[in-house]
């Protein structure tokens, strides 16, 4: 399996305060990925990363931020939860977009 | 826009028998790669099957194989011999050769009856 770990696995936050969602690799992939996954949507990109400090926007960017300060880590950052981010978050890596895209165990967000 | 469709919101499938997932797509690119993953109960996403769109071979990994159909934009997974362990959510994705975007399609969850 892919090293890659999400943290935290769940969490419980309130609408308005700001939340952060840490992916972590092992496998040193350049490319890494922020999806989230509602029920009758499937998974839509929030933002990507093509290395580091470079990242770019999916179809569901709005109200989210990244950062990648290392070719490892990639931080996906909720600046003023809203409950319509409720949802589970995945990470995902990948040494060339074309291949497969391995992905981490998911966070399970609920804004209240 | 690029789009992925899974029209079978729900499928099932007694053992060891065979089951089809459909999946087109929409897309006016010559160079992509097509994807079929599983999610299991557990949430871990797991890739199932990749196809290059330049390959004309379908993909097949043991009971795994896919029916690509390029004029008709058509990607359908066929599974074989169905086990209790293929019980997941399936979905279809699609990348475009030289973009970072993938698209998923909403996923087909397959049941498997003893």
């Amino acid at each position: 399996d892919a090293g890659i770990t999400q943290s935290p696995r769940h969490k419980v936050t309130e609408t308005g305060t700001p939340v952060t969602l840490r992916c972590h690799q092992t496998e040193n992939h350049r490319y890494m990925y922020w999806y989230r996954q509602d029920p009758g949507h499937g998974l839509r990109l929030i933002h990507y990363s093509y290395g580091v400090k470079d990242t770019d926007k999916g179809e569901v960017s709005d109200g989210y931020s990244v950062s990648r300060s290392k070719t490892e880590d990639f931080l996906l950052t909720l600046e003023s939860a809203t409950s319509s981010q409720t949802s589970v978050y995945f990470c995902a890596i990948s040494s060339d977009p074309a291949e497969t895209q391995y992905f981490g165990p998911g966070t399970r967000l609920l804004v209240l | 826009a690029q789009t992925v469709t899974q029209s079978q919101p729900e499928m099932s499938v007694q053992e060891a028998e065979t089951v089809t997932l459909s999946c087109t797509y929409d897309t006016s690119e010559s160079d992509y790669y097509l994807f079929w993953y599983k999610q299991p109960p557990s949430r871990q996403m797991i890739l199932v099957i990749r196809q290059e769109a330049y390959k004309q071979q379908n993909a097949t990994e043991n009971r795994f194989s896919v029916n690509f159909q390029k004029a008709a934009k058509s990607f359908s997974l066929k599974i074989s011999d169905s086990q209790l362990g293929d019980a997941a959510m399936y979905f279809c994705a699609y990348i475009s050769s030289g973009t970072y975007k993938y698209i998923f399609g909403t996923g087909t969850r397959l049941k498997v009856l003893a």
